[in-house]
């Protein structure tokens, strides 16, 4: 079955370090998307790809990075961990524009 | 600008009773989407509903209900009987527009408890 899978599940990292999480989708859509879960905020968009080579910011992109060299990855990069990342992160990924989205599990992030 | 609105923070209920979910959205497009997405403690995230802004009709499913209203901007989610099983947090999204960017805008999230 098609799926989409995020690793890790849970890391804690220390400040001002480079921290990559993975998020790899088996249903071959193009579309892909990484956000954040905080407390009293929701869900807000990092970024966003429509396609391999393309990426776009979202509204809370400041100190992270992706790259899309292929259908199936959207890795996320913290360029330097702060403590104001410490959060949930959700890949997300959809076959059509407003079709809606199928997430991954999540990534329980702590920077300390 | 696009906005969702969740007023409701934390419901709790008892077993067995109605509860609705209030979604208020704002957007200037004609054509939009509506979403609903349950997140139980586990964590996970799961699609329940889609619905365009071309159809006003309500939806059931089960337990769950939803009642579209495009003249005062609302989804809002109803469940029927509700159990224990339904605790989660509950989140209202909208996509679409004239830019069709594919980018759902989420509202804050309504934690619904039901107590046996």
């Amino acid at each position: 079955d098609a799926e989409i899978t995020q690793s890790p599940r849970h890391k804690i990292t220390e400040t001002g370090r480079q921290v990559t999480l993975a998020c790899h989708q088996t249903w071959n859509h193009n579309n892909m998307f990484w956000y954040r879960q905080d407390l009293g905020h929701g869900l807000r968009l990092i970024h966003y790809s429509y396609g391999v080579q393309d990426t776009n910011k979202g509204e809370v992109s400041d100190g992270y990075s992706v790259s899309r060299s292929n259908t199936e990855d959207l890795p996320l990069t913290l360029e330097s961990a702060a403590s104001s990342q410490t959060s949930v992160y959700f890949c997300a990924s959809s076959r059509d524009l407003n079709y809606g989205y199928t997430f991954g599990s999540g990534t329980r992030l702590t920077v300390v | 600008a696009q906005k969702v609105t969740q007023a409701q923070t934390e419901i709790s209920v008892v077993e067995k009773e109605d509860v609705t979910l209030d979604c208020v959205y704002e957007t200037r497009d004609t054509t939009y989407y509506l979403f609903w997405y349950k997140q139980p403690p586990s964590g996970e995230l799961v699609f329940l509903i889609r619905r365009n802004s071309f159809d006003e009709q309500n939806e059931i499913s089960g337990r769950y209900s939803w009642n579209f209203q495009k003249s005062t901007s609302s989804f809002n989610f109803t469940i029927t009987a509700s159990q224990v099983v339904d605790s989660a947090v509950y989140f209202c999204a909208l996509s679409g527009g004239s830019s069709n960017t594919g980018k759902l805008i989420f509202g804050q999230g309504t934690t619904l408890q039901v107590k046996p």
